[in-house]
């Protein structure tokens, strides 16, 4: 299996600037996490889906922030205008939703570092 | 809510020198417990799990975990660190159980440095 797939890897963009971030999750994988990471606050939950639903968005910061997952194998996070203080690498993740041996376990993609100036 | 708390925020070490990384939570139900690793400019890898059983837990690499219920935590142990284990280490844990189980909360990360 090729992992949990991110695209881009690196994004510099100008503030006011629409950005879309893309995570391709692993197959069979039904819960799909979308997290920040910054130097100051560590790791962030934004968003989760299940079964392509949004369960819980309480972590995204404002309204500029917006995630969809059209389908089980795509979800894009969008942040429009972007801001300065949006630079962070965005993580993104799956897990198996039934119980078992491997439920619960979350595997990450590499990341998008997004810059915006 | 569930928190995780990781005691150290940078621990420097020799190498060969033993490690432990303290780790505590909150929730005091049925939990399932994760250390997962960040390479320097690399994502989050597993390191090692715990879901039931044997309390002490082994993982990759030589890591290992030991659960203690009373106490709330899920330390971090190698006892013989190398260069190569020069990362970011975090803590976290699923629950409660039900709606969100599925969720899981993170520490804030641990990073390690050791010392050739």
């Amino acid at each position: 299996d090729a992992g949990v797939i991110q695209s881009p890897r690196h994004e510099v963009t100008e503030m006011g600037q629409e950005v879309t971030l893309r995570c391709k999750p692993i197959s069979g994988h039904d819960y799909l996490f979308w997290y920040r990471q910054t130097m100051m606050r560590g790791l962030e939950l934004l968003i989760y889906f299940n079964n392509n639903v949004p369960i819980d968005d309480s972590g995204m910061p404002e309204d500029r922030f917006s995630a969809k997952m059209p389908n089980a194998s795509f979800s894009t996070l969008k942040i429009q205008p972007s801001e300065p203080r949006d630079s962070a690498v965005y993580f993104c993740a799956s897990s198996f939703g039934t119980s078992g041996r491997y439920s619960y376990e979350q595997y990450f993609g590499p990341g998008t570092r997004l810059t915006v100036t | 809510a569930q928190s995780v708390s990781q005691h150290n925020h940078h621990v420097i070490l020799s190498e060969a020198a033993s490690l432990e990384l303290g780790c505590n939570y909150s929730y005091g139900g049925t939990v399932n417990l994760f250390w997962y690793v960040q390479y320097p400019g690399q994502h989050l890898q597993l390191l090692l799990k715990y879901f039931s059983g044997d309390p002490l837990v082994k993982g990759i690499k030589g890591f290992e975990a030991e659960f203690i219920k009373s106490k709330f935590s899920f330390n971090l142990r190698k006892p013989s660190v190398q260069w190569s284990d020069t990362a970011e280490y975090f803590c976290a844990v699923n629950g409660p159980s039900g709606a969100g189980s599925y969720q899981l909360t993170f520490g804030k990360g641990t990073k390690l440095s050791v010392i050739p």
